[in-house]
């Protein structure tokens, strides 16, 4: 596709369950981030990729929070025993290449995560 | 640690009415500084942003931005807004290395025809 695809776009789970939520980043980009948004706030940095190599995860909030790319390609971020806070809109960005901050980032709609 | 603080949180204009949106940043580095929009219904999107050089940055559908270092600051402007304007604006920086980004909190700007 042209661009960042997220799904699913809303997902609705009972607290304490487990959810997966994946990214299909622009082919061939090599950078890929994961972002939390909470209603009202700007998007906060959870973790970053390079190719299937995580090298920064330090802004996933708890242990429950875990994300994988592991091709290169596709990333999964899983968010186990879910909690309402985790309630947000999950973005994926990725961008062509790991060159430091000249490359813009492209961002996918997210998705909307609602824990009752 | 950087962060951006965004002063307005919600912006109403006329059309043709001139925009300032400011931002602010903490950090005593070289920054990298952007601003994205996002249209209501869409994904974000990169208006424009400074790495270096000019301090004055164009970007796209007349919107510019001035990176002034001693006020630590990179307020983004357009001379006169249009109803398709209306988008939530987000100001970001990055201070080096690799491409982790911190955004402010957003300004939701408002045009009314």
């Amino acid at each position: 596709g042209a661009g960042v695809s997220q799904s699913p776009r809303y997902k609705v789970a009972k607290r304490g369950q487990d959810v997966a939520l994946r990214c299909d980043p622009i082919s061939g980009h090599v950078s890929l981030f994961w972002y939390q948004q909470a209603l009202g706030q700007g998007p906060e940095f959870l973790t970053y990729f390079q190719n299937e190599a995580q090298l920064d995860k330090s802004g996933l909030p708890s242990d429950r929070f875990f994300a994988e790319r592991p091709e290169g390609s596709v990333s999964t971020l899983k968010i186990q025993r879910t909690q309402q806070e985790d309630s947000a809109v999950y973005l994926c960005a990725s961008s062509l290449d790991w060159s430091p901050s000249n490359q813009p980032q492209h961002f996918g709609d997210g998705t909307r995560l609602s824990i009752l | 640690a950087q962060s951006v603080s965004q002063h307005n949180h919600h912006v109403i204009l006329s059309e043709a009415a001139s925009l300032e949106l400011g931002c602010n940043y903490s950090y005593g580095g070289t920054v990298n500084l952007f601003w994205y929009v996002q249209y209501p219904g869409q994904h974000l999107q990169l208006l424009l942003k400074y790495f270096s050089g000019d301090p004055l940055v164009k970007g796209i559908k007349g919107f510019e931005a001035e990176f002034i270092k001693s006020k630590f600051s990179f307020n983004l402007r357009k001379p006169s807004v249009q109803w398709s304007d209306t988008a939530e604006y987000f100001c970001a920086v990055n201070t080096g290395g690799y491409q982790k980004v911190t955004f402010g909190t957003g300004t939701k700007l408002q045009v009314i025809p």
